[in-house]
C-alpha cells in the first residue's frame, strides 16, 4: 500500500536559518509527490510537485524538494526561513492518476524571531 | 482565475439540523473532490466526481452524508441530521484531466461546528 510518513510533527527554526521538513514515502512504483502548505485557518496551497521529470523540484516562496528514489524520500528545504513560512506542511503521494491523494500527518513549522 | 470557491466559510449549527456546504470548482476542471479535516483523522477524501458523476463515495462516513453535482460549476455536500462529531473543516478541490497533470487545487474550506 502507498503511504507517506512525515518524520517530524513539529519543527522550530529561527528566522534566517535553513528549513528541513522530512518526508518518506512507500510506493510500488515511481509516484507523483506533492508538498502543500496550510496557513492557520486557510486552505491548502500547492508548494511544489514531483512528477518523474527533474528530481530537484523548485516551488513557490523559495522552497524546493529533492526526490531520492534510493532513500524513498522527498524532503522539503528552504535556505532561509521567513516569519511568513510559519504554517503546517503536508507531504502527499498521488494515486490513481491524481484522484486519490494520501496525506502525511503534517509538520507544523514554527519560525522564531 | 478565482480558484475553488466554497461557501459558507463558517457554519455553526445545532445537532439535528441540516447543513449544506457549497463548492464551485475552477472553470474547465473535470474532477471535484470533497475532503474532511479533523485533528484526530487528518485529511480524508469523502467523495469525488468526474464530469458531474460520482465515481467513488467510499469515504462518505454514513448515510447522513450526501453529495451532488448538478452541473460542472456547482456541487453540494449535505449532512442531515448533523451531529457534534461532524464538526470539522470541509474542503473542496478540483483538477483538470489533462495528460499527466494530477494536481488538485483546494478551496479555502468551510469550518463547521455542530453544537
Amino acid at each position: 500500500a502507498q503511504s507517506v510518513t512525515q518524520l517530524d510533527s513539529h519543527v522550530s527554526v529561527s528566522e534566517g536559518t535553513p528549513v528541513l521538513l522530512r518526508c518518506n514515502y512507500s510506493s510500488s512504483y515511481s509516484p507523483s509527490l506533492f508538498w502543500y502548505v496550510q496557513h492557520p485557518n486557510k486552505g491548502l496551497q500547492l508548494l511544489l510537485k514531483y512528477t518523474s521529470a527533474a528530481t530537484l523540484v523548485k516551488g513557490i516562496n523559495g522552497f524546493e524538494a529533492e526526490f531520492k528514489k534510493s532513500e524513498t524520500s522527498f524532503h522539503l528545504t528552504k535556505p532561509s526561513a521567513h516569519m511568513s513560512d510559519a504554517a503546517e506542511y503536508f507531504c502527499v503521494v498521488s494515486l490513481e492518476y491524481g484522484n486519490k491523494l494520501v496525506f502525511g500527518a503534517g509538520t507544523i513549522l514554527r519560525v522564531k524571531s | 482565475d478565482a480558484g475553488v470557491i466554497q461557501s459558507p466559510r463558517h457554519e455553526v449549527t445545532e445537532m439535528g439540523q441540516e447543513v449544506t456546504l457549497r463548492c464551485k470548482p475552477i472553470s474547465g476542471h473535470d474532477y471535484l473532490f470533497w475532503y474532511r479535516q479533523t485533528m484526530m483523522r487528518g485529511l480524508e477524501l469523502l467523495i469525488y466526481f468526474n464530469n458531474n458523476v460520482p465515481i467513488d463515495d467510499s469515504g462518505m462516513p454514513e448515510d447522513r452524508f450526501s453529495a451532488k453535482m448538478p452541473n460542472a460549476s456547482f456541487s453540494t455536500l449535505k449532512i442531515q441530521p448533523s451531529e457534534p462529531r461532524d464538526s470539522a473543516v470541509y474542503f473542496c478541490a478540483s483538477r483538470r484531466q489533462s495528460g499527466l497533470e494530477e494536481t488538485q487545487y483546494f478551496g479555502p474550506g468551510t469550518r463547521l461546528l455542530v453544537l
